[in-house]
């Protein structure tokens, strides 16, 4: 069966310091692989995609990820997190021929402290 | 406006009534998408329309859900005899057809379903 898996439900950082969120995948193919942020009273963002090529992908704010084949992993990280980057981060994946169909995984919670 | 709009933002019912969800998507965007969220988890597929060719109906839930789309423009989604379980935010999406490079999906804000 098809599954997205977000280890960590809620990571606590402090500003300047590093993030990495995990994103584990079970799919019969490689997907497209998604990262979205939700903050309070908006609508989810797009952070980045990999469809494919190069495995590093670089995204808005600051963010890139990871594809990692051989660990069925899209890790997100981010060198130094500002207070404005606590929010609800998703993984979501979907098949080449429709891409818009997403599956997601359960989310991360990200505070950040001072 | 620019972006996707839902309406109502807040909606209470009591358990058995029927309730409409509408969507209005970016103008242009010829895709329409409905998830559901419930309360600690991710989103859930629903509903997606393209253009004027058969909606893929695969995530509805039960047969007391169904949508409808007005050509490439707003969308309702309907609940029927709302089970106390439909308590959720359902979140409409759309994106232009050729954005299958950009892979970007625009949510609106949603539509927070309480069932009393």
């Amino acid at each position: 069966a098809q599954s997205v898996t977000q280890p960590d439900i809620h990571i606590t950082v402090s500003e300047g310091a590093s993030l990495e969120l995990r994103c584990n995948y079970s799919y019969g193919a490689t997907p497209y692989l998604f990262w979205y942020v939700q903050s309070p009273g908006q609508g989810l963002q797009l952070l980045l995609k990999y469809f494919s090529g190069d495995t590093l992908v670089q995204g808005i704010k600051g963010f890139e990820a990871e594809f990692k084949r051989s660990q069925s992993s899209f890790n997100l990280r981010k060198p130094s997190v500002h207070w404005s980057d606590a929010a609800e981060y998703f993984c979501a994946v979907a098949s080449t021929d429709s891409w818009g169909k997403l599956q997601f995984g359960a989310g991360t919670q990200v505070v950040v402290t001072p | 406006g620019a972006g996707v709009s839902q309406s109502p933002s807040n909606k209470v019912t009591e358990k058995g009534k029927d309730v409409e969800l509408r969507c209005d998507p970016i103008s242009g965007h010829t895709a329409l998408y409905w998830y559901r969220q419930r309360l600690g988890q991710g989103l859930e597929f629903l509903i997606y329309f393209q253009g004027n060719s058969a909606p893929d109906k695969s995530g509805l839930p039960s047969d007391r859900f169904s949508a409808e789309r007005t050509g490439e423009s707003v969308s309702t989604l309907t609940i029927q005899r709302t089970q106390q379980e439909d308590s959720a935010v359902y979140l409409c999406a759309s994106s232009l057809e050729s954005s299958a490079n950009t892979g970007e999906l625009f949510f609106g804000e949603g539509s927070r379903l309480t069932v009393l």
